[in-house]
């Protein structure tokens, strides 16, 4: 069964200081993997996502994760945080169906404070 | 393109009561997902539609849990008789049917169960 494990439930950074979430996943086969955002009362908003290729990925609102198969890893990343970006932010595998749609599993998430 | 769309945005009731979600996905998107989401932790996926047929229900607590696509499109799901812990945020979500497709989320229902 595929599980993910975000070990940071809150972190808090200056803002125009670095970020990174951490993110491991388990899953028998090469992952599709996903980070997404949730703002407080709103849905999740997708930030990037890995199928294949370059292990490096960018996302929106100048995000990146890389991909490490060695470290079952996908780590999420942002040179200069705003204020805008704290929210809570969601790590999630993807198994592919047949047929179709995707079965997402989602981890607990890391709520990220931006400190002016 | 519109979102997904999901009504009410709140919901209270007590417990043993009833209650119904509804959830529009967005157009054209062949997959739709219901997830469970509590206070703290990430969304758990409750059910998964391909049109109007059932993907996966096997985290679906069917004894009072249902939900229902019966065109296709549309989606409801109902809660009879409610329990306190049923209290969380209920997600709508779909996706197209790639099978590296990503899913687009609704802003979801709060149900609070007293």
């Amino acid at each position: 069964a595929q599980s993910v494990t975000q070990p940071d439930i809150h972190i808090t950074v200056s803002e125009g200081a670095s970020l990174e979430l951490r993110c491991n996943y388990s899953y028998g086969a090469t992952p599709y993997l996903f980070w997404y955002v949730q703002s407080p009362g709103q849905g999740l908003q997708l930030l990037l996502k890995y199928f294949s290729g370059d292990t490096l990925v960018q996302g929106i609102k100048g995000f990146e994760a890389e991909f490490k198969r060695s470290q079952s890893s996908f780590n999420l990343r942002k040179p200069s945080v705003h204020w805008s970006d704290a929210a809570e932010y969601f790590c999630a595998v993807g198994a592919g169906l047949t047929g179709g749609g995707n079965k997402l599993t989602f981890g607990t998430g890391t709520q990220l404070k931006v400190e002016l | 393109e519109a979102g997904v769309a999901q009504s009410p945005r709140y919901k209270i009731i007590e417990k043993r009561q009833s209650v119904a979600f509804w959830c529009n996905p967005i157009s054209g998107h062949a997959t739709l997902y219901w997830y469970q989401q509590i206070l703290g932790q990430g969304p758990k996926l409750l059910i998964q539609f391909q049109n109007n047929g059932v993907v996966d229900d096997s985290q679906l607590p069917k004894d009072r849990f249902s939900a229902e696509r019966l065109k296709g499109v549309d989606s409801t799901l109902k809660i009879q008789p409610a329990k306190l812990e049923d209290s969380a945020v209920y997600l709508c979500a779909s996706s197209s049917l790639g099978g590296n497709s990503p899913l687009h989320f609704g802003n979801g229902t709060r149900l609070t169960v007293t």
